[in-house]
């Protein structure tokens, strides 16, 4: 059973701030949420994980709703290079990657 | 630069030769794996190694097979090809088998 639901896609303008969604009801105390994005061709790319607080580096914000049951990863201004496949995974840190999912992620498509 | 180096970047081999793919990473981490990533499916992990020990072998078949010669370098020996293993295949490092993951940027592979 996949632990997060995003959505398929979705377009952003270049420049403007880029929300992407990720539903995680079933999240347990202990799981993180990680988020990687892959652009077409290349290694899936890590670009920030948290536990409750919210959580910003040079790449992005990272807001866990108080219930963690939900997050939102914010591209503060997005750029044509960074239209890719994102991906919302929660994991008990510790816990081997062998046992998670990527599963499908969100296309995103920065568009001038 | 993601600390993480694959080679070669695209490969194209035929049923019945022999090849490998080469994994270098320069972050000093200790576990090491390879996933595959077919077309349009979800990441497929296949391999992991800890501290040049096997952990994971996700039921791979046997034409794949793995060398982790020490924590810097993996590769991946490929003989007798079907061509539905035509996919991208992505190395990764993490500090322990339970940290952040780093992606190299992946080999492509193309068995004719």
């Amino acid at each position: 059973d996949a632990k997060t639901t995003q959505p398929p896609s979705m377009d952003c303008a270049e420049g403007r701030a880029a929300n992407l969604p990720c539903n995680h009801s079933t999240i347990s105390g202990n799981e993180y949420v990680y988020w990687y994005r892959q652009i077409h061709s290349q290694g899936p790319q890590y670009i920030i994980h948290g536990l409750k607080n919210n959580e910003t580096n040079e790449m992005a914000s990272l807001i866990i709703t108080e219930d963690r049951k939900s997050s939102t990863l914010i591209l503060p201004h997005a750029t044509l290079r960074d239209t890719a496949v994102y991906y919302c995974i929660v994991r008990v840190d510790g816990d081997s990657w062998g046992k998670l999912q990527f599963g499908a992620g969100t296309q995103v498509v920065v568009t001038p | 630069e993601t600390g993480v180096t694959q080679t070669p970047r695209h490969l194209v081999m035929g049923m019945t030769n022999k090849k490998s793919l080469k994994c270098e990473q320069h972050l000093g981490h200790n576990a090491m794996y390879w996933y595959k990533q077919s077309a349009k499916k979800p990441l497929e992990l296949m391999f992991v190694y800890n501290f040049k020990e096997q952990t994971e072998n996700n039921s791979v078949p046997s034409r794949f097979s793995p060398e982790c010669p020490n924590s810097s370098h993996l590769f991946l020996h490929l003989h007798t090809l079907q061509p539905e293993d035509s996919a991208l295949y992505l190395c990764a490092s993490s500090q322990d088998s339970g940290n952040t993951i780093y992606f190299g940027e992946g080999s492509w592979l193309t068995v004719v």
